[in-house]
């Protein structure tokens, strides 16, 4: 049973337009959730967090919004550039003993189009 | 600062032949290790994890284990590799139990 969803195996953006990955868990001990981007060939690097004591967090071009309610978290990337263009992971971990322990989605593909 | 090595980059390797993946860590002391792998198509699954020297956690019953014999060096091992261990492997570190962990650059292994 796939904990960690990503519905959206791919998305098509122009550049200089935002890009909204979405992300949905359906585990309630859930309470920090993490972005990855990757390219091929590479190891993920780490994008941006945001614990479920808060709803939004900002990075520069990257925003992660958490619904606890509904269970989902997006990454809104504005603007969009060519760069961009690469794998993104969301994953999560819970509290207490396996919080070490990061459930991963199976990606969506950004293509960021010129 | 801190950086992850991983290697050999690509590996092709028999079915029933041994295997062995490094993983160090630099520029930390004390790091927890990780080892995931990805199949194609899916997430990253987590196999193994590592508090300490001498401390693996296994989290899916499988063909391969992990050593941990120095602070900073973590090893993915295998005495006979099935065809069903082709993936990408990525060793990870990070400073708590808790938060952001760091990948390397990962080993693609195909298992022929």
């Amino acid at each position: 049973d796939q904990q960690v969803k990503q519905n959206s195996p791919s998305l098509s953006v122009q550049e200089g337009r935002i890009s909204i990955l979405n992300c949905d868990y359906t585990n309630s001990m859930f309470d920090y959730f993490l972005w990855y981007k990757k390219y091929p060939a590479e190891g993920p690097t780490f994008l941006i967090s945001i614990s479920s004591i808060k709803d939004k967090n900002e990075d520069g071009r990257f925003t992660v919004f958490l619904n606890k309610s509904a269970k989902h978290l997006s990454l809104h990337i504005v603007p969009s550039q060519p760069g961009d263009s690469a794998v993104y992971f969301c994953a999560a971990s819970p509290s207490g003993a396996g919080s070490y322990q990061l459930t991963f989605g199976k990606g969506t593909k950004l293509s960021v189009i010129p | 600062s801190q950086t992850i090595h991983q290697w050999p980059a690509t590996l092709v390797q028999p079915v029933g032949s041994p295997l062995s993946l490094e993983c160090t860590v630099e520029g930390t002391s004390n790091p927890n290790l990780y080892w995931y792998r990805q199949a194609a198509g899916r997430g990253l699954q987590l196999l193994f994890y590592s508090v300490g020297i001498g401390q693996i956690s296994s989290e899916v019953p499988q063909n391969l284990s992990a050593s941990r014999p120095q602070d900073r060096q973590f090893i993915l091992s295998s005495k006979k590799l099935l065809l069903s261990d082709s993936g990408f492997y990525l060793c990870a570190w990070s400073v708590s139990s808790r938060g952001e962990q760091y990948f390397g650059p990962g080993t693609r292994l195909t298992v022929t």
